[in-house]
């Protein structure tokens, strides 16, 4: 009965590969968001999506690609993977209505050879 | 750049002892939200305090707000080994972005 799962929870890849990472979320929620955290542990927001629809889309390069199909999904694809995208990505959820506590996954560790 | 700092950067203690957080933001807020993150797992939501809250309880948890001094404080009470994780607060510009703006955190280690 996990409530923001993402998947998977690891991922190793080399540099240029494309690559993707889940979220689903069985909380009734209406907003979905991506965070990256760096090795020094900062989180910081890249996608925001209330309903389907993209409502903040953070100064992230353009080889990120948010999809929300529903808006109990929200996935991540990335193109051309580089070294700089090693990080841990995370996915939340939230109540819509002003900004509530959010939900996080347990993350998913992307390391680029 | 990162809107909230955390102070300190570490923190280790004895069971049984209290643990003091702090946070300072630099713009102004809606609310301010407490998180946890235990090692290798994701942030799970403490305490949501509101701009017009001076103190808020929960549990073994007390955080207060300054909203002249843009600063917060997380007073976690009779600290537990359990308790060992690193410490984040995120705060709400109100800009209707719904999105949280995170500090750089605090690593608690409580030692049993």
């Amino acid at each position: 009965d996990t409530a923001v799962s993402q998947t998977p929870k690891y991922l190793v890849t080399q540099m240029g590969n494309d690559k993707s990472i889940k979220c689903e979320q069985n909380l009734g929620h209406d907003t979905m968001y991506w965070y990256k955290q760096d090795s020094k542990k900062f989180l910081k927001i890249m996608f925001s999506y209330n309903n389907k629809e993209l409502i903040i889309n953070e100064t992230v390069p353009n080889r990120f690609s948010p999809k929300s199909p529903d808006k109990a999904h929200l996935n991540l694809h990335i193109n051309s993977l580089e070294l700089g995208d090693s990080a841990v990505y995370f996915c939340a959820s939230s109540q819509a209505g002003g900004v509530q506590p959010q939900h996080f996954g347990d993350g998913t560790r992307l390391s680029i050879l | 750049s990162q809107q909230g700092e955390e102070d300190p950067q570490a923190l280790s203690i004895q069971e049984g002892e209290n643990a003091t957080m702090n946070c300072s933001y630099k713009t102004s807020i809606n609310n301010l939200q407490w998180y946890r993150q235990n090692s290798g797992r994701g942030l799970v939501h403490l305490i949501l305090i509101r701009s017009n809250e001076r103190e808020k309880h929960s549990g073994r948890l007390r955080v207060t707000l300054d909203t002249s001094k843009k600063s917060s404080s997380l007073l976690i009470t009779a600290s537990r080994a359990a308790d060992t994780a690193s410490y984040f607060c995120a705060t709400d510009a109100g800009t209707g972005r719904r999105a949280l703006t995170f500090g750089s955190g605090t690593r608690l280690q409580v030692q049993p």
